[in-house]
């Protein structure tokens, strides 16, 4: 069975950091890109950062550029959001999603919840 | 980037009855669009892919159509369950980011 298991939310002031982690299991994980994707409170869906496979390339959102640093570690099956200069708008439940080799989100895991406030 | 648009923002509909929810792309994105399903306090669900084919273990009531720019979500005979918020999204598109559609919260009415 796939799973996503979200790690490591809580409360933080703003401007400071939080690593946020996503634990796979059920799949070979080196072979797929893992997402972040984040929904403030009563919000909706907002993409955040992507890590491909073998970890050879990142991507981000325009919002969180320069202070998120996605990476991952194959030989855990674990993928890290290293979240930096945190603002109150970044306040969010942050889930990890997976993608097929067609690019749509196949499995999410639960989220974790990240408040930025002071 | 493609953004994506979604309508109506709140569709209220009886048990039983039908929805249909719309979603547009700002560019063709041909038959690569995907449906979201999300229950409240929950992750989101993958319903549709590829604008029509639905995912592992979806009930046949869903359904998907368009193409191009223009694009439908059916949900017949509306049980329960299916009182959510659906969201839009295209793919096969590389690289990200990506930009959801906006979300169409179906509720009781």
């Amino acid at each position: 069975e796939v799973q996503l298991v979200a790690s490591g939310g809580g409360l933080v002031q703003p401007g400071g950091s939080l690593r946020l982690s996503c634990a796979a299991s059920g799949f070979t994980f080196s072979t797929y890109s893992i997402h972040w994707v984040r929904q403030a409170p009563g919000k909706g869906l907002e993409y955040v950062s992507t890590v491909i496979s073998n970890g050879g390339a990142t991507y981000y959102a325009n919002s969180v550029k320069g202070r998120f640093t996605v990476s991952r570690d194959n030989s855990k099956n674990t993928v890290y959001l290293q979240m930096g200069s945190l603002r109150v708008e970044d306040t969010a439940v942050y889930y990890c999603a997976r993608t097929t080799t067609a690019f749509y989100f196949d499995y999410w895991g639960q989220g974790t919840l990240a408040t930025v406030s002071s | 980037e493609i953004m994506m648009t979604q309508s109506p923002a709140t569709l209220s509909v009886s048990p039983g009855e039908s929805a249909t929810l719309s979603c547009r792309a700002s560019q063709s994105v041909s038959s690569n669009l995907a449906w979201y399903q999300q229950k409240p306090g929950q992750a989101p669900r993958l319903l549709i892919y590829g604008a029509s084919t639905r995912a592992t273990g979806i009930p046949a009531r869903f359904s998907g159509s368009g193409s191009g720019t223009e694009f439908t979500l059916t949900i017949s005979s509306l049980q329960s369950e299916d009182f959510a918020v659906y969201y839009c999204l295209h793919h096969n598109d590389w690289p990200p980011p990506w930009t959801f559609g906006q979300g169409t919260k179906v509720e009781i009415k």
